[in-house]
């Protein structure tokens, strides 16, 4: 199995920018989980799905901030406007049972 | 608030000593996991601990759950320079019983193995 692939890798963006976060999970799984890294916060929950309905989106920062996923094998994470604090490292993980499989990552940079 | 705390959140060693991880969380939670982490990737799973008194091992790593004591522990045997990485342990905020949920992370310990 190829494992959570998310897209872009890298993303360098300015400020007031529209932003999109990719990812598809591994086949199979039915949870979807979106986490944001920084240093300052760490790793932090933003949104999750279960059979692609969202369940609870409580850390979602702001209205800037919304996530959707169509089918059960593609999630997007898009920010827009983007602002220089969204900088992070956004993961995408998924899992069936107890585990939860993470992504790459997408490194994104707002100037 | 599901607050999870580390200890230590920076820790250096030598090759071939003993340590451990402890791992304190806030609110009552049967599933534990440890993640490990190396610079610029993502995170790997080490272990899940669900019930109380779990113990796992995995080669120098050994896991541990006490779910009375809202404690887990990461014990480290001989350590050697590969598991040099950063550690995180995370709970869920609230353990259905059936499903999944989201993750509370700690703040992750930062582990350097010397030679």
């Amino acid at each position: 199995d190829a494992g959570v692939i998310q897209s872009p890798r890298h993303e360098v963006t300015e400020m007031g920018q529209e932003v999109t976060l990719r990812c598809k999970p591994i086949s199979g799984h039915d949870y979807l989980f979106w986490y944001r890294q920084t240093m300052m916060r760490g790793l932090e929950l933003l949104i999750y799905f279960n059979n692609n309905v969202p369940i609870d989106d409580s850390g979602m920062p702001e209205d800037r901030f919304s996530a959707k996923m169509p089918n059960a094998s593609f999630s997007t994470l898009k920010i827009q406007p983007s602002e220089p604090r969204d900088s992070a490292v956004y993961f995408c993980a998924s899992s069936i049972w107890n585990t939860q499989y993470f992504g790459p990552g997408t490194r994104l940079t707002v100037l | 608030e599901l607050k999870v705390e580390q200890n230590p959140l920076f820790l250096s060693m030598q090759e071939g000593k003993n340590y451990t991880i402890y791992c304190n969380y806030s609110t009552t939670s049967d599933r534990l996991y440890w993640y490990r982490q190396d610079p610029g990737k993502s995170l790997e799973s080490l272990f899940v601990l669900l019930s109380n008194g779990a113990v796992k091992q995995e080669g120098r790593l050994m896991a541990s759950l006490d779910t009375k004591a809202r404690l887990s522990t990461l014990h480290i045997t001989a350590a050697v320079h590969d598991l040099s990485a950063t550690y995180f342990c995370a709970v869920d905020l609230m353990y259905s019983g059936g499903g999944a949920d989201g993750l509370t992370f700690g703040k992750g310990t930062h582990l350097i193995i010397q030679p």
